[in-house]
């Protein structure tokens, strides 16, 4: 079965500081996307980043980059130069490639940024 | 349109009550998802459409739950004689393919969700 294990439930970063989100997974299929999505206390899902699980690199997306260790199962958020607007719920994300694409959600982070 | 509309966006009911919410994908999308949010933290799938045929409905609790994604309707998430345990928001997203047989990854748009608060 596939899960998604975020062990930090809630986070409290300096403004302008580098934070790292964690974020573990479990699967047996063999092509699977990872994804990290932001909720803001309105409620809407922001969609941040994706990494395959057949890419080489790591992808980033601005002040987001997801670091993907595949041998160790994580895909852990890094948001460089926090700012106080990033402060929000964060949720890692898992789908299968192989099958119908839903997504299963990792309990959340919940990021405070202090200025 | 260019963004998943969701309507209500708050929806009251007391137990026992029918709820009905209403999903309108990116035109073009040809899937649908719906998700449950409970307690602002656990998502929850709950059934996916390949246009108005039902994809995957795993997650639907079969008894009281039901979906539609009609042609030229907006989709639609029924829930007969609402419970407590049933206020959560609902998320519906879409997308533009399921992503088989490939690596390629097809985004899930998610619209705005509907509140639904059972009493």
């Amino acid at each position: 079965a596939q899960k998604i294990t975020q062990t930090q439930p809630g986070m409290f970063v300096q403004e302008k500081e580098a934070v790292t989100l964690d974020c573990t997974y479990d699967t047996s299929d063999p092509s699977y996307g990872l994804f990290w999505y932001k909720q803001p206390s309105s409620g809407e899902m922001i969609f941040l980043i994706y990494q395959g699980s057949y890419d080489q690199q790591n992808a980033t997306e601005g002040r987001y980059s997801l670091n993907f260790q595949k041998a160790r199962k994580s895909a852990n958020l890094v948001i460089s130069a926090s700012q106080l607007g990033d402060s929000a719920m964060y949720f890692c994300a898992m789908a299968s490639m192989n099958r119908d694409d839903k997504i299963i959600f990792g309990k959340g982070t919940r990021l405070h940024i202090l200025p | 349109g260019e963004e998943v509309a969701q309507t209500p966006k708050h929806l009251v009911r007391g137990e026992g009550q029918k709820a009905k919410l209403y999903c309108a994908p990116i035109k073009g999308h040809s899937y649908v998802f719906w998700y449950q949010q409970v307690l602002k933290n656990e998502f929850k799938f709950l059934i996916s459409f390949q246009n108005e045929n039902v994809f995957d409905e795993t997650g639907m609790p079969k008894e009281r739950f039901s979906a539609k994604c009609l042609p030229n309707s907006p989709c639609s998430l029924e829930i007969q004689a609402t419970k407590l345990e049933d206020s959560a928001v609902y998320f519906c997203a879409s997308s533009d393919g399921g992503g088989h047989g490939g690596l390629s990854y097809n985004e899930q748009f998610f619209g705005p969700g509907t509140r639904l608060t059972v009493l």
